[in-house]
C-alpha cells in the first residue's frame, strides 16, 4: 500500500539554525500539507500546498517557514532560524484530487528537537 | 472554525462495538464531518467522513444526526489495535485544512 514517507525521523538542531524536513508524498497525490504536534498537545495545521503554491496557511506559519516541491516528488518544510518552541513532531500529509481529497494520508513524522 | 465536543476518554472491551460521540452544534451546511485517529507514536490516520448521510467503510460506520448537530463513529468490533485518540473534525468545504481538537482517547480492554 502506498504511503507517505518522511526523513529524518529525528532531527536535533541548535537554536537559530536552519532545518529542512523532507517528505515524499504518495505519487499521484496533488495536495500536500504540513502539521505539527508539540509534545502532549493537539495536532496543528501549518500549511497546505496545491499546484505549486500555498493554498492556505495558519498563523503559526510565519516568515520563518517555507515550503517547496523542488523536484516533483519531494515536499519540504524549511524553518529558517529555529526557536526552542519549534520543537515538535512535524507531520507531512497528502491527498489525491477530486472527491478523494477528503482523505489525507499522514507520514510517520519527524521529531524536531531544538536545543 | 466550527467547534466539536468529544468525551476525553472512553473504554471498551475487545470484540465489542464502540460508539464514539461528537457534538457539533454550530456546524454549517457545507461542513464535512471527518474522523481521524492517532495510534500511539504515529501520525493521524483517516477513518471516515460524511456530509449528511450515514457512511460505512471497511474501518467504521459514521452515523450523522438528522439535524447534523451530532455524529457517532461506530467501530463494530473493537480490537486492541483500535486503542487510539479519535478526532472528530469539521472541515469547511472551501478549505483543505484539518483543525484537530483534543479527541477521545479510546482504551480497549482485552
Amino acid at each position: 500500500e502506498p504511503e507517505v514517507t518522511q526523513t529524518p525521523s529525528h532531527q536535533v538542531t541548535q537554536m537559530g539554525q536552519e532545518v529542512i524536513l523532507r517528505c515524499v508524498p504518495i505519487s499521484n497525490h496533488l495536495y500536500f500539507y504540513w502539521y505539527r504536534q508539540i509534545l502532549g498537545q493537539k495536532v496543528e495545521f501549518l500549511v497546505s500546498f496545491y499546484n505549486n503554491e500555498i493554498s492556505e496557511k495558519s498563523e503559526i506559519f510565519d516568515d520563518q517557514f517555507s515550503v517547496e516541491r523542488p523536484d516533483g516528488s519531494n515536499f519540504t518544510l524549511k524553518i529558517r532560524s529555529t526557536k526552542l518552541e519549534d520543537s515538535a513532531m512535524y507531520f507531512c500529509a497528502s491527498s489525491a484530487g477530486g472527491i478523494s481529497y477528503n482523505e489525507q494520508f499522514f507520514g510517520p513524522g519527524t521529531r524536531l528537537t531544538v536545543l | 472554525d466550527a467547534k466539536t465536543t468529544q468525551p476525553n476518554s472512553m473504554e471498551s472491551n475487545e470484540e465489542e462495538p464502540v460508539h464514539l460521540p461528537c457534538n457539533h452544534s454550530t456546524i454549517s451546511g457545507t461542513d464535512y464531518i471527518h474522523w481521524y485517529r492517532q495510534l500511539p507514536s504515529q501520525g493521524p490516520e483517516y477513518v471516515i467522513h460524511g456530509l449528511t448521510s450515514n457512511v460505512n467503510n471497511r474501518m467504521a460506520s459514521l452515523a450523522i444526526a438528522e439535524d447534523r448537530k451530532s455524529s457517532t463513529l461506530i467501530l463494530h468490533r473493537a480490537t486492541l489495535r483500535d486503542a487510539a485518540v479519535y478526532y472528530c473534525i469539521l472541515r469547511v468545504d472551501s478549505s483543505y485544512k484539518l483543525i484537530f481538537g483534543s479527541g477521545t482517547r479510546l482504551l480497549v480492554r482485552p
